[in-house]
């Protein structure tokens, strides 16, 4: 089946720090999504991907849908301690049965 | 306001001893989901339903029930826990049809399994 592979798997930076994950796939989707999870929560929607080429933001947080359509990233600029979390990508494949694909997650730790 | 709200948020059960699960949302959505997420993974889908029509997925274990009476309500079953049910347990909902992929969970039921 199809499979997202995130990167990187945990990451440590320092407050003011920007951030860089991805999301990369050997199949095409037709919508790419970011989430996060704070601990012992359930995931909340960052942003939602459309279009090939597509490059979305929310306040300090930027996405882009990969032209090819096997990928997606997500950035965060200026990070601050409430951004610790787990970072999931997620994509809508083409075939639309309801059901998304999640990477395995980022796992952002901030240095105080 | 909370959209999609799950009971309880934590549940402590022995082993073989059934559990119910319930969801509740607010968002008139026609599908509701049910996610087992273990620590540090990803959600792993166990069924969902599209309105009344249930759609399990092909590895859920017999042991997973669930129960739709009403388009606000989702009752999620484990017959007999064993100690590798121990997990979070997800609901979320999502309009079908319209932004696909876009995804409200609830805050999670949490079960430890004695």
């Amino acid at each position: 089946g199809q499979q997202l592979n995130q990167s990187p798997q945990s990451m440590f930076i320092q407050e003011g720090e920007d951030v860089s994950m991805n999301c990369t796939s050997s199949s095409i989707f037709n919508t790419w999504l970011w989430y996060k999870q704070d601990p012992g929560e359930g995931p909340v929607l960052l942003i939602a991907l459309y279009k090939a080429g597509e490059l979305t933001s929310n306040g300090r947080l930027t996405a882009q849908f990969g032209i090819t359509r096997k990928d997606s990233f997500l950035n965060i600029s200026a990070s601050i301690p409430s951004d610790v979390g787990i970072y999931f990508c997620a994509g809508q494949p083409p075939v639309r049965d309801d059901k998304i694909i999640f990477g395995k997650g980022t796992r952002l730790h901030i240095l105080p | 306001d909370a959209m999609v709200i799950q009971n309880p948020r934590y549940q402590v059960t022995q082993f073989g001893k059934p559990v119910t699960l319930s969801c509740s949302q607010t968002l008139n959505h026609n599908v509701m989901y049910w996610y087992q997420q273990k620590s540090s993974q990803a959600p792993k889908l166990l069924f969902h339903y599209y309105d009344k029509d249930f759609n399990n997925e092909a590895d859920t274990p017999d042991n997973f029930q669930s129960r739709r009476p009403n388009t606000s309500f989702c009752f999620l079953d484990i017959r007999s826990p064993g100690l590798g049910d121990a997990a979070m347990y997800l609901c979320a909902t999502s309009r079908a049809g319209f932004n696909t992929g876009e995804l409200f969970f609830g805050e999670g039921s949490r079960l430890t399994v004695l």
